[in-house]
């Protein structure tokens, strides 16, 4: 079993949906989990960023972290054609330096 | 512009050669990252640094080797390139503990 699962998609939605794209962990002692969007042929860049349990929001994105199911997700409001690209989740434990990624989800919004 | 710069941004290579893909930052970070991507896998972690002067293996080191002679510069060499070795490599760096890494625009390998 993978430490990280996420759903490779792709997902297609049209524009101005609401868009949820989730992963699930094994590990608990994963404290940080973050959200990386990779357009094509770029590298990744990080879109949220939270420690432990909650919620934070920025603009038209809402990350969750649920650490007792060890599920965590990124929803996207309004979804914009800019916002196709494929989202990667990471996650990391409060020691070393190790962070471990998601398979990444391919999302494309139609215009 | 501030960031991690690799070189060189794609090459084709003959298995059996020598490659030293190079990676530079100018953030001051002290962690740095190597990272394969392939399709269905996503990022896998080949070798990391937490400081300059110390490395440790990742996920999956065979092949590879690194060096951290100085805080900026973070080679990835393989020394006899094979097949299985054909991906696109991201070197990524962060300020020390947290999680935010920050990646640059991947090497892009292949090995015939």
């Amino acid at each position: 079993q993978k430490e990280v699962e996420q759903d490779p998609g792709p997902l297609s939605v049209p524009e101005g949906a609401i868009v949820s794209l989730n992963c699930t962990y094994s590990n608990s002692a994963f404290q940080y989990f973050m959200w990386y969007r990779q357009y094509s042929r770029k590298g990744p860049e990080l879109l949220m960023y939270t420690y432990s349990s909650g919620n934070k929001e920025d603009g038209r994105f809402t990350a969750q972290v649920d650490k007792s199911s060890k599920y965590i997700s990124l929803f996207i409001r309004d979804s914009q054609p800019s916002d196709s690209a494929t989202y990667l989740c990471a996650m990391k434990g409060t020691g070393g330096f190790k962070t471990i990624f998601g398979a990444g989800t391919r999302l494309f919004v139609k215009a | 512009i501030a960031g991690i710069t690799q070189a060189p941004t794609s090459q084709i290579l003959a298995a059996g050669r020598r490659m030293t893909l190079r990676c530079t930052q100018d953030m001051r970070h002290n962690a740095m990252y190597w990272y394969r991507q392939d399709l269905g896998l996503g990022l896998r972690l080949i070798h990391y640094s937490n400081t300059a002067g110390t490395t440790g293996k990742g996920e999956v080191p065979d092949g590879y080797s690194v060096s951290r002679a100085n805080t900026d510069d973070f080679p990835l060499t393989l020394a006899s390139a094979v097949p299985s070795q054909t991906s696109v490599y991201f070197c990524a760096s962060s300020a020390q503990g947290t999680g935010e890494l920050f990646f640059g625009e991947g090497s892009r390998l292949t090995v015939l």
